[in-house]
């Protein structure tokens, strides 16, 4: 069974400091990972996705990183907002199934 | 539809009566899944459906939980006689086979 680990739960940061939210998984065979952003009372949005062969995966401010080996990925938020604040989840593919991790919660500090 | 849309978006039920929940996948996803996301807690995975098939229900929580998908599209999960431990909020995502999922906006159940 796959088991996500998200650390740590929680973060607290000045605006302008960068992110880094790690995630790890114990079963390295995986199709993708994915990490989502969540506000209080919402659904998940999607960040990034990064293949079992991939490295890495940018887009705009984010950069994931995947080590599938060693069963790590890290997230991170360069020059954080505080409309980065949300929770943000890691979920692992196997076959089919995502299995998630129970999330970083961000808060960003003007 | 451009995104996941979930139905009700909250529903307030009386302990025993049962609840359908609506969830309409984006259009051409072949992958649909049903999860569940109790007060602070994490996502429980529910039900995975390919096409109109579930080769997996072993999220399910009791025989009281029940999921149909319809034409490849439109998925129902039914809750009967509902309990208070079945409060939580109920989200759907779709994919194309093993590729990003897009979840919905949730249904909030509220058993009282």
């Amino acid at each position: 069974k796959q088991e996500v680990t998200q650390i740590p739960a929680a973060l607290s940061v000045p605006e302008g400091e960068n992110l880094v939210l790690n995630c790890s998984f114990t079963d390295s065979a995986i199709y993708n990972l994915q990490w989502f952003r969540q506000d209080p009372g919402k659904g998940l949005t999607s960040l990034l996705l990064i293949q079992s062969s991939q490295r890495e995966q940018t887009s705009g401010r984010l950069n994931a990183s995947l080590d599938k080996s060693s069963g790590r990925s890290t997230l991170y938020i360069a020059a954080s907002q505080p409309g980065d604040s949300a929770t943000y989840l890691c979920a692992v593919r196997g076959d089919y199934k995502l299995s998630f991790g129970a999330g970083t919660t961000v808060t960003v500090r003007a | 539809g451009a995104g996941v849309s979930q139905s009700p978006s909250n529903k307030v039920t009386e302990k025993g009566k049962d609840v359908e929940l609506r969830c309409d996948p984006i259009s051409g996803h072949t992958a649909l899944y049903w999860y569940r996301q109790s007060l602070g807690q994490g996502l429980e995975f529910l039900i995975y459906f390919q096409g109109n098939s579930a080769p997996d229900k072993s999220g399910l929580p009791s025989d009281r939980f029940s999921a149909e998908r319809t034409g490849g599209s439109v998925s129902t999960l039914t809750i009967q006689r509902t309990q208070q431990e079945d409060s939580a909020v109920y989200l759907c995502a779709s994919s194309l086979m093993n590729t990003e999922a897009f979840f919905g906006q949730g249904t909030r159940l509220t058993v009282v």
